[in-house]
C-alpha cells in the first residue's frame, strides 16, 4: 500500500545516547515533515523539507538534526537524547494537491 | 503565527446522534484545511481535505465545511457509531506548514 513508513515503532534510549528515526514515502511527494506529539501540546513541527536537498527548522528544532537523503527518505537524528525528548514522533509527506499523509509513529522513551 | 483551536476538548454522545465538531483559526490566509482521526496509540488518518476555494467536502457520514472569512470549520458526523470514538484533529495549511489543533476526543456510547 502506498504511504509513509516509519521505523522503528518503539525505542527506549538512555540519556546521552543517539539514534536515527527513518521515514520513507512512496507517493512521489515533494514535501516531508517531522512532528512530535505530546499530551496537551498537540502536534509540533520539528523540521521540514519542502523539496529534495532542502531542510528548514520548525517550531521545536533544538536537539534534532535531519537529512533529506533523496526524494523518498527523510531521517531525524537525536545526537544526545534527553528525557525531554520522550514523545511520539510522526513523519508526514504532502504532494502537489496539498494534504498530509502520516506515518504510524515512533514511540520514543528516554530514561 | 496561526493558532488553531478546537472546542470542545472532549465530547460524549449516545449512539445514533448527529454531532458537530468545531475548529477555529486566527489567520484566514490558508491554502487548505484537513480533518484527521487518531485512534489511541495510532497515527493520524486523513478524513477530509478542503481546499481554500471550497466550502465543503463530504465522505460517507462525514461532512466538513469551511468558512475562511470567519476562520471556522466544522466536521459533521451523522448517525454516530461506537466505532467513531477517537480523537479528531483539524489542521490548516498556510503554505509553509500545517498548524494543528489539540483535538476533540469523541466517545460514542452504545
Amino acid at each position: 500500500n502506498a504511504g509513509v513508513t516509519q521505523t522503528p515503532k518503539f525505542q527506549v534510549l538512555k540519556t546521552g545516547q543517539s539514534m536515527t528515526l527513518q521515514c520513507a514515502q512512496d507517493m512521489n511527494h515533494n514535501s516531508m515533515y517531522w512532528y512530535r506529539q505530546d499530551p496537551g501540546m498537540g502536534l509540533r513541527l520539528i523540521y521540514y523539507s519542502a523539496s529534495e536537498g532542502t531542510t528548514d527548522k520548525g517550531e521545536v528544532p533544538n536537539g534534532y538534526n535531519v537529512s533529506r537523503l533523496n526524494k523518498r527518505e527523510f531521517s531525524l537524528r537525536l545526537e544526545s537524547a534527553a528525557p525531554s525528548q520522550t514523545s511520539v514522533y510522526f513523519c508526514a509527506s504532502s504532494g502537489q494537491f496539498g494534504g498530509y499523509t502520516f506515518g504510524s509513529g515512533t514511540r520514543l522513551t528516554v530514561v | 503565527k496561526q493558532e488553531v483551536t478546537q472546542i470542545p476538548a472532549a465530547l460524549s454522545v449516545p449512539e445514533g446522534e448527529n454531532l458537530v465538531l468545531n475548529c477555529s483559526f486566527t489567520d484566514s490566509a490558508i491554502y487548505n484545511l484537513q480533518w484527521f482521526r487518531q485512534d489511541p496509540g495510532k497515527g493520524l488518518t486523513s478524513l477530509l481535505l478542503i481546499q481554500s476555494s471550497q466550502r465543503e467536502q463530504t465522505s460517507g457520514r462525514l461532512n466538513a465545511s469551511l468558512d475562511k472569512s470567519s476562520g471556522r470549520s466544522t466536521l459533521y458526523i451523522a448517525a454516530s457509531q461506537p466505532g467513531d470514538s477517537a480523537t479528531y484533529l483539524c489542521a490548516v495549511d498556510t503554505g509553509n506548514q500545517f498548524y494543528f489543533g489539540t483535538g476533540t476526543s469523541l466517545t460514542v456510547i452504545p
